[in-house]
């Protein structure tokens, strides 16, 4: 079984400022590992991946993630928050070894993140 | 816009009705995935399709829900004999096979079961 665990229901931040919000994973294989951001009202949007190689993935509008293997995390961060910004993420997990197996990807439940003016 | 398309976008009906929804994939993504999501959850996995085999359902897929993909493009989700508790936002998403990237979503429809 696989597992995604966002421990923050919500993040504060003031514009400008850096931003990091959580995500810590269970997998018994190697974990492919993505972050989506939700609008209200709109689907889920792909902001970036981690399959293999190096553990400080660069993904869109200016987002970054840091897989750690040894942590069984894969936190989100941006170097300066933008009011835009604010919107709930999700974190997701899925089983890279499944082969012909399983696809589904394991959702955490979401952080709301907000950017304070 | 060649983004994964869904309709409709709001569904409401009556508990004890039939309701069908819509997905139409990226043109050339062979795999097709629902998911449902409710209030302050995250998305969670229902069934998925590489072309038009069914491969997996999740266990939350009971009977009264059935999905199709019938000449591997396009997919329905019917739920039959809605009840309160299938109320929520429905989500499909689209991949292609032998590409290691994340699955691409569609808007959703919201359905509500008064």
């Amino acid at each position: 079984a696989q597992s995604v665990a966002q421990p923050e229901d919500q993040v504060n931040v003031a514009e400008g400022n850096p931003l990091t919000v959580k995500c810590t994973y269970s997998v018994s294989g190697n974990p492919y590992l993505f972050w989506y951001v939700q609008y209200p009202n709109r689907g889920l949007q792909f902001l970036l991946k981690y399959i293999t190689g190096d553990n400080l993935v660069k993904g869109s509008y200016g987002f970054e993630a840091e897989f750690n293997k040894s942590q069984t995390s894969f936190h989100l961060k941006k170097p300066s928050a933008l009011v835009s910004d604010s919107a709930l993420y999700f974190c997701a997990v899925r089983d890279g070894d499944s082969g012909a197996g399983s696809y589904q990807l394991t959702f955490g439940k979401g952080t709301k993140l907000s950017v304070i003016p | 816009d060649t983004g994964v398309s869904q309709d409709p976008r709001h569904k409401i009906t009556k508990r004890g009705q039939n309701v069908t929804f819509r997905c139409d994939p990226i043109s050339e993504h062979n795999r097709l995935y629902w998911y449902r999501q409710t209030l302050g959850q995250g998305p969670e996995f229902l069934t998925y399709f590489q072309n038009e085999a069914q491969l997996e359902k999740s266990r939350l897929l009971s009977d009264r829900f059935s999905a199709e993909r019938p000449k591997g493009s396009f997919s329905t989700l019917e739920i039959q004999r809605t009840e309160q508790g299938d109320s929520a936002m429905y989500l499909c998403a689209s991949s292609l096979v032998g590409q290691r990237t994340g699955q691409f979503f569609g808007p959703g429809t919201r359905l509500t079961v008064l």
